[in-house]
Parts: C-alpha cells; sequence; structure tokens
C-alpha cells in the first residue's frame, strides 16, 4: 500500500458505542494529523503528533481521543458521540523539518462518520 | 498564524484560465505558501507550494508578489474535473510542531 490509508471508509455508529478510527501512513513521514470536516465548513484540525509531540486543538470535546503508537499509526478513539459529531474526519501525514519548504500534507481519503 | 483570505467561490468555463488570488497579510518571513484541491468526500490534494516570485509545475502557476502579502494560483485551461474546493495554507517549514489551518476555501465551479 503507498499514501494514507484510513479505515473505515464508512462508520455508522450510536451515542453509547466506543469505535475508533484507524489510520496508516507508508510515506516515512514523521508527523501525522485528524482533520474534521463537517457539512460546508472548512478543514478543522483536531490533533497533530509531531517528533513524538502531540498539539490539540482545545476546542475538541474529551470524546475524542487520539493515539498514536508510532510515526506510521494513527487513532481516533471515539466514545459516548453526539450527533453533531458526525463528519468526514481526515488524517494526514507530514515530514516535519524539511528543508527547503513547508510541511506538504498528504491526506487519506477520509472516514465518514454517522452518529445516530 | 497567517490568516488568508480567498474568494468563497468562482465560475468559470472549459479552456478558460483561472486564477483564484489568496491574501495572507501577516505572513511572516518563513512561512511558504502551499494551495490543496479537494474533491466532494476526499481528502485535500497538494497543488503546488511556493516561497516567492513564481513556481510552475504541471499542474498549476504560482504567483507570489515581492511583498508576500498574497499570492495567486494559476490553472490554464481549465476543464469539468478541475472543479473542487482550492485551499490556500500558509505555513512554516521546519519545527517541531505545524499547525496547519485550512480557510473556507474557493469553490470553482467549471461549465461546459
Amino acid at each position: 500500500e503507498t499514501g494514507v490509508t484510513q479505515t473505515p471508509r464508512h462508520l455508522v455508529m450510536g451515542m453509547t458505542n466506543k469505535k475508533s478510527l484507524k489510520c496508516e501512513q507508508h510515506l516515512g513521514h514523521n508527523a501525522m494529523y485528524w482533520y474534521k470536516q463537517s457539512a460546508k465548513k472548512p478543514l478543522e484540525l483536531m490533533f497533530v503528533y509531531s517528533l513524538e509531540e502531540r498539539v490539540e486543538n482545545n476546542s475538541v470535546p474529551s470524546r475524542f481521543s487520539p493515539e498514536c503508537p508510532n510515526s506510521s499509526h494513527l487513532f481516533l478513539h471515539l466514545h459516548t458521540l453526539q450527533p453533531e459529531d458526525s463528519a468526514l474526519y481526515l488524517c494526514a501525514s507530514s515530514q516535519v523539518g524539511q528543508d527547503p519548504g513547508a510541511n506538504v500534507l498528504t491526506f487519506g481519503a477520509g472516514s465518514r462518520l454517522t452518529v445516530l | 498564524l497567517a490568516k488568508t483570505t480567498q474568494p468563497i467561490s468562482m465560475d468559470s468555463y472549459e479552456g478558460q484560465e483561472v486564477n483564484i488570488t489568496c491574501s495572507h497579510n501577516n505572513i511572516a518571513t518563513n512561512d511558504y505558501i502551499t494551495w490543496y484541491q479537494q474533491f466532494p468526500s476526499q481528502g485535500p490534494r497538494f497543488i503546488i507550494q511556493g516561497y516567492k516570485t513564481k513556481v510552475t509545475n504541471e499542474v498549476a502557476s504560482l504567483f507570489i508578489p515581492a511583498d508576500r502579502k498574497s499570492s495567486t494560483l494559476s490553472l490554464p485551461r481549465v476543464s469539468l474535473s478541475d472543479t473542487a474546493v482550492y485551499y490556500c495554507l500558509v505555513g512554516k517549514y521546519g519545527g517541531a510542531t505545524n499547525k496547519l489551518i485550512f480557510g473556507t476555501g474557493t469553490l470553482l465551479a467549471v461549465q461546459p
């Protein structure tokens, strides 16, 4: 596999369920990201794991919990979600520290989440 | 973080050249300008990146004036498949963390 792979592509869950989204990158990058994209809204940065440092968007509710066991894998654990959490969740990776150039993000195809 | 401003939408016809301008008045010295393209229900895809003057690749050109407070993405001879949302991002290279923030983007609609 190449690029950034996200599973599952589609997920339907109830508000009391616990599920996880998985992301794997095969690019040798050292940073991974979770973005949320709701209908007709800009992409919202949720979490960043970069060089073993984690950066959070403080507006993200605690019912979203990220995990990054190594530089190639990223998870987003979901529990007691609300219907307004229904969105496209996008994983991305980049190579931090390359010179020259800014971090170019490579995105996965996304996981479409529906919370009933 | 440098904030970006783009038109919300643009219309064009097949075969025309399309120019999308992005304003980033508080761009920092070590910030680069990057453009992405996004189709519905897909992740954004890198198009082009630049620091100053002009950059060209097989897909697009990026024009950056000397003051770097704006940039223009130029798509030559667009086709229907170029209908998408185009995002301009400004961010610095290197560093331990890089919070890459997307704005609202520009929805380009190409008509026959």
